[in-house]
């Protein structure tokens, strides 16, 4: 019931194009879900975040779209960039973060 | 500026050698955690801290001890480590008032064990 399973585990995409990371979850007691970005040799730093009683945030061309009744969330990156290339973590949290397994995003050039 | 500072960044050590991890604050959160990051894995979290002297395990705490006796610290220590510790590790603070967000992440440690 902690989980966040995370897909796809890698995603390749052309420069301008989209990217997109699906989460699904299964503690309805989440109360907050945050994207994190690392890049290498980094830690992983706040991209996005969303709370349940909102099923779409936007923040420039990063995206979430949240539907609670399917227990999903999905990252949506357009115009995708080479400086987009990283590793992309969702997470749900309670009092703790439960993070997905993670999914490394290359943008070709 | 707002960080989590942990030291160090690279260690290699042998197995059984007793070894520390730090990591400090200064952002006054009261809530720190640790975490591993293996491929195919993500972040599993080892140990958390509420607040201080207040420490309780997270879901991979085996060969791992943390104490909190600041508020602004968080050691991690390996008793005895062992290969499969070989891992990367991250240290998080954050706030842990009703509406608190973000969790910030130190830069990592990656440690090898031989």
């Amino acid at each position: 019931q902690q989980q966040v399973k995370q897909s796809p585990q890698s995603l390749i995409v052309q420069k301008g194009g989209i990217s997109i990371i699906n989460c699904a979850y299964e503690n309805t007691a989440f109360d907050y879900f945050p994207w994190y970005q690392q890049f290498p040799g980094k830690g992983p730093a706040l991209l996005i975040a969303i709370r349940p009683d909102v099923s779409e945030k936007k923040e420039g061309r990063f995206t979430i779209s949240f539907n609670k009744s399917a227990k999903q969330f999905s990252l949506h990156i357009m115009d995708s960039q080479p400086g987009d290339s990283a590793t992309y973590f969702c997470a749900g949290r309670t009092y703790k973060y439960i993070f997905g397994t993670g999914t490394r995003l290359k943008v070709l050039a | 500026e707002a960080q989590v500072t942990q030291n160090p960044r690279y260690l290699i050590t042998v197995t059984g050698k007793k070894l520390t991890v730090t990591c400090s604050q200064n952002m006054n959160h009261e809530y720190m955690s640790w975490y591993r990051q293996d491929p195919g894995l993500g972040l599993r979290q080892i140990y958390y801290s509420m607040n201080v002297e207040v420490t309780d395990k997270g879901d991979v705490p085996e060969g791992y001890k943390v104490s909190r006796k600041e508020k602004r610290n968080f050691p991690l220590i390996l008793e005895s480590p062992s290969p499969n510790q070989t891992s990367l590790y991250f240290c998080a603070s954050s706030s842990t008032g009703l509406r608190s967000t973000e969790a910030f992440f130190g830069q990592g440690t990656r440690l090898t064990v031989v």
